[in-house]
């Protein structure tokens, strides 16, 4: 299957500043990748969807401005949490899609721990 | 939106029993996914299936795409400690939407 790295796999930082999680797809090229985030024993929920060369669509109730989200190159998103809160720490986990004729399949990234103190 | 109904939410088993889960939704989808997570990882492709009525099997691991295109089951047979883990159907039509997961406790 497709490989799909995160970076940094864990971080700690300060509230009040800022945090930024890269996303690449190793071997293929995404048009498409998604953030999603994850708390203790819940389901993924998805942020954002990111477009490469446009900007992402937010899920309802995901602040634009708190979660910037950059799709630079066809291998690489990134997303930036701004002036960060306790709050903000969870899981957060990447996804890019591969898509042809028939199929839809998405692969994800390891994930990212975020802690804020 | 596109609710997935996931059950069971969690089950313990013995190891070498089978496992059933399955996915349930009041819309069609084109596509039903099963992934694997474990602890402190991301999700791990499994299953795509593509077609109503697919049945599709991975090693130990089988799937079905439910005719009606509403629903999905994936079976584990013989289970081994190493399939401990939350499993999760996605369906995808426009976007892709994740069930609640089943958390899949095995007992050596």
């Amino acid at each position: 299957g497709a490989v799909v790295s995160q970076h940094p796999s864990w971080v700690i930082c300060k509230s009040g500043t800022s945090v930024k999680i890269e996303c690449r797809s190793l071997d293929f090229q995404a048009t498409t990748m998604f953030w999603y985030r994850q708390f203790p024993k819940q389901s993924l929920m998805l942020m954002a969807t990111s477009n490469e060369g446009s900007k992402a669509t937010y899920e309802q109730g995901v602040e634009k401005d708190k979660f910037l989200i950059n799709h630079a190159s066809l291998t690489l998103s990134t997303l930036t949490v701004t002036s960060a809160h306790p709050e903000d720490s969870s899981f957060y986990i990447c996804s890019a899609r591969v898509s042809g004729p028939g199929t839809y399949e998405q692969y994800f990234g390891p994930g990212t721990r975020l802690t804020v103190t | 939106g596109q609710q997935l109904n996931q059950s069971p939410q969690s089950m313990f088993i013995q190891e070498g029993e089978d496992v059933s889960m399955n996915c349930t939704s009041s819309s069609i989808f084109n596509t039903w996914l099963w992934y694997k997570q474990d602890p402190g990882e991301g999700p791990v492709l499994l299953i795509a299936l593509y077609k109503a009525g697919e049945l599709t099997s991975n090693g130990r691991l089988t799937a079905q795409f439910g005719i009606t295109r509403k629903d999905s089951f994936l079976n584990i047979s013989a289970s081994i400690p190493s399939d401990v883990g939350i499993y999760f159907c996605a369906g995808q039509r426009n976007d892709m939407r994740f069930g609640a997961g089943t958390r899949l406790t095995v007992k050596p």
